[in-house]
């Protein structure tokens, strides 16, 4: 059982937006910078959003976060099927001393 | 260009020991904060421990105690000594590098490698 909330799965259609959620709570989400990582298959993970609504330099401004209170969101627009990945989000528990993961969430384009 | 390459892994009983090792190219190990992170087959990342400066090391409750961070300096490498290892600790090991203390922000990963612990 994943210390962060995230839906199992998502899907959409291509040019379609999808958000996917992330639930916490006041010793991560709501103290703490998120961030969300996206995972292709077979691949290892790739930093998408750090410090809950920024992007690395690379990532299309098609993917934005946000962050209200103890959750957090990805959104993605203008959906591809190249996008078609595993979506983890990501903080800092400061009862846990340690950084805890969702339990991720598959985005299928239909 | 900052890279990191696992190595290490392999099958191993029940109980046994197992030393991950992750050679570092593009940056000095020794000045970045860097942390282990796994993932069970077909699981969600569950992170493992981090290293900042000198010795200050954290480690998720499930691996305290078995597992030691440690970075071997002279070879630019960070390592991941694992002890009394039990069949839940299967999973792909990736190494990355940190962005910040107490931070989840996971810059650079390496492929991975996979430890598979079984009888």
């Amino acid at each position: 059982q994943s210390v962060l909330t995230q839906p199992p799965s998502a899907s959409a259609t291509p040019g379609q937006r999808v958000t996917i959620s992330c639930s916490g709570s006041s010793s991560n989400i709501g103290v703490n910078n998120v961030c969300w990582y996206q995972q292709l298959p077979g691949t290892a993970p790739k930093l998408l959003i750090y410090r809950d609504d920024q992007r690395p330099s690379g990532v299309p401004d098609r993917f934005s976060g946000s962050k209200s209170g103890t959750s957090a969101s990805l959104t993605i627009s203008g959906l591809r099927s190249g996008d078609e990945a595993n979506y983890h989000c990501a903080a800092w528990d400061d009862s846990l001393s340690g950084v805890v993961f969702g339990g991720g969430t598959k985005l299928t384009v239909l | 260009e900052v890279q990191v390459v696992e190595s290490g892994g392999g099958l191993v009983q029940p109980g046994g020991s197992l030393r991950l090792s992750c050679a570092a190219s593009g940056f000095t190990v020794s000045k970045t904060y860097m942390s282990w992170v796994r993932q069970a087959p077909e699981k969600g990342l569950e992170w493992v421990s981090v290293i900042y400066s000198g010795y200050n090391t954290y480690y998720a409750d499930s691996v305290k105690g078995r597992f030691t961070i440690s970075r071997d300096n002279s070879k630019n490498t960070l390592d991941l000594q694992m002890n009394s290892l039990r069949v839940e600790d299967t999973a792909v090991y990736y190494c990355a590098t940190v962005y910040g203390y107490t931070s989840s922000q996971f810059d650079s990963w390496g492929q991975g490698t996979l430890v598979t612990v079984s009888s």
